[in-house]
């Protein structure tokens, strides 16, 4: 089976920068997804990462250890509008579908 | 209209009512999916759709039915719900199983309440 580990909540300030880890086991990997989703609203895709390293995308990075099932999620520069839950998810070979983490929760204040 | 759209985005519904939920995709898609959203849970996947064929059933109850009619089209049927059945439901696309199945769009979701 498959199971993801992820905070269940950051808080961070305005112009910070917050990380926020996952640690998954799987039976068949084939890479890491993170989606954004603010309240009431759809899971939107930010990054995936299918070899180890880091891939960045405007303010936001995400990172890959295949060796040591983890990623992280970076992001700089919060603003306001970053307050939302944010999800890891296993891309799952075999069936090529993804497996979610519970999502953690990023309150950013002022 | 772009992007997924979901019908209706709020659902009361007794438990001995029958009723369906409709997602639609305008990206040109393949693979299409069922997704439940409960507080403090990860999202569940229900169903998947690869060029209209279903390819997993994620040991879903039999009183949600899945339908995909074509490619750009899908539907949950719901009966005899009980109470826990209450949640977020969310559908989604992807290019198909094979290509970019990481990169998931997803509708705003059904909002659905069981009394």
């Amino acid at each position: 089976g498959q199971s993801l580990e992820q905070p269940s909540e950051v808080t961070a300030v305005e112009g910070a920068i917050v990380q926020i880890n996952c640690t998954y086991q799987t039976s068949g990997f084939y890479g890491l997804s993170w989606y954004q989703q603010h309240d009431g609203g759809a899971p939107t895709f930010l990054s995936y990462n299918a070899l180890d390293g880091l891939e960045e995308t405007g303010r936001f990075s995400s990172f890959l250890s295949r060796s040591d099932s983890y990623g992280y999620l970076l992001l700089q520069e919060l603003q306001m509008k970053d307050s939302a839950s944010y999800f890891c998810a296993v891309l799952n070979s075999g069936y090529s579908t993804l497996t979610f983490g519970k999502g953690t929760m990023l309150l950013v204040s002022p | 209209e772009t992007g997924v759209t979901q019908t209706p985005r709020h659902l009361v519904m007794g438990m001995t009512n029958k009723k369906s939920l409709k997602c639609e995709q305008h990206l040109g898609h393949n693979a299409m999916y069922w997704y439940k959203q409960s507080a403090k849970k990860p999202l569940e996947l229900m169903f998947v759709y690869n060029f209209k064929e279903q390819t997993e059933n994620n040991s879903v109850p039999s009183r949600f039915s899945p339908e995909c009619p074509n490619s750009s089209h899908l539907f949950l049927h719901l009966h005899t719900l009980q109470p826990e059945d209450s949640a977020l439901y969310l559908c989604a696309s992807s290019h198909d199983l094979w290509t970019n199945s990481y990169e998931q769009y997803f509708g705003p979701g059904t909002r659905l309440t069981v009394t």
